[in-house]
């Protein structure tokens, strides 16, 4: 399985761009990044992935490098309601009983990122 | 509700005694997760099913059962509860494969003392 490597907390001022790196130099060619994040004490909400390119939706940005080593996700103007922990997780693909293949989710210990005002 | 739900959202239970954990969703996913959450681990992956009739184990199974007998729902089942379960469970579910999101319900929060 492809580990993650992020830094256990970050700090940013409101309104500013949140620039969140994550390492993952095991990644397979058919893993997919992931981001989540978990707001206190919630059920972890999905932010947005990728395979390759660099992705864009409503709440973030994935900048994945060439190489697939490393990611960025990017918070373009961060607030305070987006203080949480953010997981980098690489998708595992593996086999259940039944011979079905699945996407299992493998959280790490993410990073704590804090919005100031 | 559109969603995934768990029930309760809280419990307390003595050491022993049996409780179920209870996950609905209503997109009819295929595959359904059970995480717990502590202190200093994180999230990690107790059991999983990719279909109705077909689950597996995931990072620390031991001592909890589950069944899905219907695509819907996947219990959890502490069969002997032990204070090490205490802890905070997530249900989560996924149309299928890995390129698809996963949702998460809100969380049992179970005490076992």
């Amino acid at each position: 399985d492809a580990k993650t490597t992020q830094p256990p907390s970050m700090d940013c001022a409101e309104g500013r761009a949140a620039n969140l790196p994550c390492n993952h130099s095991t990644i397979s060619g058919n893993e997919y990044v992931y981001w989540y994040r978990q707001i206190h004490s919630q059920g972890p909400q999905y932010i947005i992935h990728g395979l390759k390119n660099n992705e864009t939706n409503e709440m973030a940005s994935l900048i994945i490098t060439e190489d697939r080593k490393s990611s960025t996700l990017i918070l373009p103007h961060a607030t305070l309601r987006d203080t949480a922990v953010y997981y980098c997780i690489v998708r595992v693909a593996g086999r259940g009983a039944g011979g079905t293949s699945y996407g299992k989710l493998t959280f790490g210990q993410g990073t704590i990122l804090t919005v100031h005002p | 509700d559109a969603g995934i739900t768990q029930s309760p959202r809280y419990k307390i239970t003595e050491t022993g005694r049996q409780v179920t954990l209870m996950c609905h969703q209503t997109w009819s996913h295929s595959y359904m997760f059970w995480y717990r959450q502590d202190l200093g681990h994180g999230l990690r992956l107790i059991y999983y099913s990719a279909a109705a009739d077909i689950t597996d184990k995931g990072e620390v199974p031991d001592g909890y059962v589950v069944s899905r007998s219907k695509t819907e729902n996947f219990p959890l089942t502490l069969e002997s509860a032990t204070r090490s379960q205490t802890s905070v469970y997530f249900c989560a579910s996924t149309l299928g494969g890995w390129n698809t999101e996963a949702f998460f319900g809100q969380g049992t929060r179970l005490t076992v003392v």
